[in-house]
C-alpha cells in the first residue's frame, strides 16, 4: 500500500506570498493519478489539481501542480486571503485498487 | 450541474450497522464515473472507504473491506454504503462522491456527521 506524505505540516505566509507543499509517495506512483484538493473548514474537499498538473474545471491558474515518480508539488503562485485552507493530496493506486490521501498541510495566514 | 446528497440516521449504536445512501441529481449514475464513500475524523484527515461503479464493480479500502458494502440502485440512481460492526473509532463526517483515477473527485456531498453512541 502506498503511503502519501505531505509537508509541511502547517505552512504560515502572508497573502501576496508563494506558497509551495509537498506529496511524497512511498513508492512511484502514475502521475495521471495524482491529485490535489483544497478543504475549508465546514466544507467538502474541491479538486484543484488531477493528472499531477492539470486544473480542475474553474480553479485560478495561480494553483499549478508538477511533479513524478514519488515526488509532488502543489504551488500557489501568488497567495490569495480565500486561499487559506488546509490541502490534501490523493493518488490512485492499481495493485491493489484504490485511493490514499495525505495527511493534509494546512496553510495558515502570518 | 450534478449535485450529491447523503442521507441517514446521525447517531448509530456500537456494533450495529451504520447505513448512508447518496442521492444523485443532475447527472446519470448509469452514465458512468466512479461513485465512492469517504470520510473524515473530526479534526482530522481523509480516508477513503470504498467505490463502485455503475455495473456494481467495487474496491474498497483494505483496512475497511471486511466491514463495508457498497451498493448502486440505478433506478433511483442512488448508491449506498453499509459498514457493520461500528465502534466509536467510526465516528467522523461522511462524504459521498464521485470521481474517475484520471480525474480526481470532481464532485462532492456536504458530508453527514456519523456518532457512534449508546
Amino acid at each position: 500500500e502506498i503511503v502519501l506524505t505531505q509537508s509541511p505540516g502547517t505552512l504560515s505566509l502572508s497573502p501576496g506570498e508563494r506558497a509551495t507543499l509537498s506529496c511524497r509517495a512511498s513508492q512511484s506512483v502514475s502521475s495521471s493519478y495524482l491529485a490535489w484538493y483544497q478543504q475549508k473548514p465546514g466544507q467538502a474537499p474541491r479538486l484543484l489539481i488531477y493528472g499531477a498538473s492539470s486544473r480542475a474545471t474553474g480553479i485560478p491558474d495561480r494553483f499549478s501542480g508538477s511533479g513524478s515518480g514519488t515526488d509532488f508539488t502543489l504551488t500557489i503562485s501568488r497567495l490569495e486571503p480565500e486561499d487559506f485552507a488546509v490541502y490534501y493530496c490523493q493518488q490512485f493506486g492499481t495493485s491493489p485498487p484504490g485511493y490514499t490521501f495525505g495527511q493534509g498541510t494546512k496553510l495558515e495566514i502570518k | 450541474q450534478v449535485q450529491l446528497q447523503e442521507s441517514g440516521p446521525g447517531l448509530v449504536k456500537p456494533s450495529e450497522t451504520l447505513s448512508l445512501t447518496c442521492t444523485v441529481s443532475g447527472y446519470s449514475i448509469s452514465s458512468g464515473y466512479y461513485w465512492g464513500w469517504i470520510r473524515q475524523p473530526p479534526g482530522k484527515g481523509l480516508e477513503w472507504i470504498g467505490s463502485i461503479y455503475h455495473s456494481g464493480s467495487t474496491y474498497y479500502n483494505p483496512s475497511l473491506k471486511s466491514r463495508v458494502t457498497i451498493s448502486v440502485d440505478t433506478s433511483k440512481n442512488q448508491f449506498s454504503l453499509k459498514l457493520t460492526s461500528v465502534t466509536a473509532a467510526d465516528r467522523a463526517v461522511y462524504y459521498c462522491a464521485r470521481g474517475t483515477s484520471a480525474t480526481g473527485t470532481d464532485a462532492w456531498g456536504q458530508g453527514t456527521l456519523v456518532t457512534v453512541s449508546s
